[in-house]
Parts: structure tokens; C-alpha cells; sequence
């Protein structure tokens, strides 16, 4: 009974390609996020989602778009992946869109070759 | 803008030991969020501590508790008892209670633990 779960867990890529991920929460949750963890371990806020709008879209390249078909999942699309894509991403939900503990998902590690 | 500092990068303990974590922010709102997450080398960050500005009692959480100075805007944390599983990336990050595009974690670079024999 994972509360937020990410697919892949890993994903090895080339340069130029398009590749999704995928984030679930089963808590009833109505607000995700997603997450990007670089190499030296930062950190930093992609987008947000609260009842599938978009609430929070940081200063990342439009390849980047999220999609949320339902509230309770978030995915990540990428387009034209880049080298400086390779990062750790993190899928996160809570309650609303206020003070609400946010919850992790296990991460993707992504490598761009 | 809000920013989070951990000046330690890395810390060691002995078990059974006690550490401290050190953790500034930067604001100026009156009211906000700050936590405490860990990441062991599984990547998963999981949540160990959180406490509510408004709150002037200090959140405890077993042997975690924090030492919250409003003032000073610091927010560290203690491990007391350290346990071989303690050992992971100890992340602080901060929240302002506000909805919208302020409710995003802003976190701090980390700070490395090793707990040894």
C-alpha cells in the first residue's frame, strides 16, 4: 500500500529522446508536485498541481510539461532530453495547497546519455 | 524570496552518541512551516520532524526533537541516541502556510551524516 509511487525507478536514455514519469498517490491527496534533485543533492521545485490546475511552474525549459489526468496523479513528460536533464525526480503530494506535510515518492533516476 | 542554509556539510557521530544538525532561514513572514526530511542511500525522502512557527514548544519526535529560535531563525536538529540507521542526507526546508504558488518546500543543500561504531 505505497502512498505516493513513481515509474520508473530508473530510466537510461540518449540525448534527443522524449520519456515520461509516472506518479501516483493513493492518499486522497489534492495537491502533487514534482521535484528536482541534481548531482551535489539540491533540492528545487518544478511544478504543482492542486485538483489537476496548475498552480506552481518554476523557471523550467517548456520540453518540461506535467500533465495530471486526475488528482491523484501527476506525470512528467519530457521532451528532447538533454544531459543537464540527469537528475533524481520526486513526486510529492499533500492534503491541499497550504501547510500541509508533503510526501514523498521513491524517485527516478534519470540518466541522459 | 525565502532561502534555507545547512553550513554542514557533513557531520559524523558515534552511536549511541548525540549530534546536532544546524539549520538558518531567511523570511519575512511571521508565519511558516519548517521541517526536517532525511534521505538514506535508498533516495526516499522521508519526513522526521515539523514544527509550526506560531508554536513556541519545540517539536519532539522520539529521539528527534528540534531547537526552534524564532528570533534567530534557526531551526536545528538533535538526534539523540544515534542509531547506525540514522546515517543519511538530513535535509531542512521551509513553508509558508500560504496556498498557491508559496506553497512549494524550499530546501536547504543538505547535510551528510555518518554514524560510526
Amino acid at each position: 500500500d505505497t502512498a505516493v509511487s513513481q515509474t520508473p525507478k530508473y530510466l537510461v536514455t540518449q540525448m534527443g529522446n522524449d520519456k515520461s514519469i509516472k506518479c501516483e498517490q493513493n492518499l486522497g491527496h489534492d495537491t502533487m508536485y514534482w521535484y528536482k534533485q541534481d548531482s551535489k543533492k539540491f533540492l528545487k521545485i518544478m511544478f504543482s498541481y492542486n485538483n489537476k490546475e496548475l498552480i506552481i511552474n518554476e523557471t523550467v525549459p517548456n520540453r518540461f510539461s506535467p500533465k495530471s489526468p486526475d488528482k491523484a496523479h501527476l506525470n512528467l513528460h519530457i521532451n528532447s532530453l538533454e544531459l543537464g536533464d540527469s537528475a533524481v525526480y520526486f513526486c510529492a503530494s499533500s492534503q491541499g495547497n497550504g501547510a500541509e506535510t508533503q510526501y514523498f515518492g521513491p524517485g527516478t533516476r534519470l540518466l541522459v546519455l | 524570496a525565502q532561502t534555507v542554509t545547512q553550513s554542514q556539510p557533513e557531520m559524523s557521530v558515534q552511536e549511541a552518541e548525540t549530534v546536532t544538525l544546524s539549520c538558518t532561514y531567511d523570511t519575512s513572514e511571521s508565519d511558516y512551516y519548517l521541517f526536517w526530511y532525511k534521505q538514506p542511500p535508498s533516495r526516499q525522502m522521508i519526513l522526521v520532524i515539523r514544527q509550526e512557527a506560531y508554536k513556541q514548544q519545540n517539536a519532539t519526535e522520539n529521539r528527534f526533537s528540534v531547537n526552534f529560535q524564532k528570533a534567530a531563525k534557526s531551526f536545528s536538529l538533535k538526534i539523540s541516541d544515534s542509531q547506525l540507521g540514522d546515517a543519511a542526507m538530513y535535509f531542512c526546508a521551509y513553508r509558508s502556510p500560504s496556498t498557491g504558488t508559496a506553497s512549494k518546500l524550499t530546501f536547504g543543500t543538505g547535510t551528510r551524516l555518518q554514524v560510526t561504531l
